[in-house]
């Protein structure tokens, strides 16, 4: 089975920020990776697909990037509504798997 | 507009039964491979099981294959989660989602199955 480590856990940052967030496959799974945002009591997002496509939608300011074993999110320039938990998702083989989460709080 | 509304969670003793159901509606559900997803209280999310269009394909966590039973009725645009054998690490709220590799993004609400004495 492919593990996914995300990193890190959790992060503490600033509205304006650039903030990275990574995921590694253990293994190579190509492009076959999606990107996840989950608020609190909500369901979650896609943002991202096939590792760096826009989710429909989604701002400008999310992008993804990388192929194979190690992967991005990035968010330019945070803004209040990008507080949340984030989540990576490998669908290249199953069983597919998420990352155990990014928490992105305010400093 | 889309939805996804998932029923039929509640209180349930260990080793008992419950069957998860999944009403879709504004999209063309038959067209597309549907999944169940969970997540534990304060955890993260975990992927349970897949079902592609036309019940081709089918796949399951380890943790929860040959206890769980995926399927779909194209014809009721509905999703179903048999869930047998249940254990305490089964309760979470159960999110039924559609494709989760791209295309339309669709999730329910979640349903939420507990496990305990």
């Amino acid at each position: 089975d492919i593990q996914m480590t995300q990193s890190p856990s959790s992060l503490s940052a600033s509205v304006g920020d650039r903030v990275t967030i990574t995921c590694r496959a253990s293994q190579g799974i190509r492009n076959d990776l999606g990107w996840f945002q989950q608020k609190p009591g909500k369901a979650p997002k896609r943002l991202i697909y096939t590792a760096s496509s826009l989710q429909s939608g989604v701002p400008s300011r999310f992008s993804g990037s990388g192929s194979e074993t190690e992967f991005t999110l990035t968010i330019s320039s945070l803004q209040p509504e990008d507080f949340a938990t984030y989540y990576c998702l490998q669908h290249n083989s199953f069983p597919q798997a998420f990352g155990q989460g990014t928490k992105l709080e305010i400093k | 507009e889309v939805q996804l509304v998932e029923s039929g969670g509640g209180l349930v003793k260990p080793g008992g039964s419950l069957r998860l159901s999944c009403a879709a509606s504004g999209f063309a559900f038959s067209k597309y491979s549907m999944n169940w997803v969970r997540q534990a209280p304060g955890k993260g999310l975990e992927w349970v099981s897949s079902i592609t269009s036309s019940s081709t394909y089918i796949n399951y966590a380890d943790s929860v294959r040959g206890r769980f039973t995926i399927s779909r009725d194209d014809a009721k645009n509905s999703l179903y989660l048999q869930m047998n054998s249940l254990r305490a690490e089964d309760t979470a709220l159960y999110y039924c989602a559609g494709p989760l590799s791209g295309g339309p993004d669709y999730w329910g609400q979640g349903t939420l199955v507990t496990v305990s004495s």
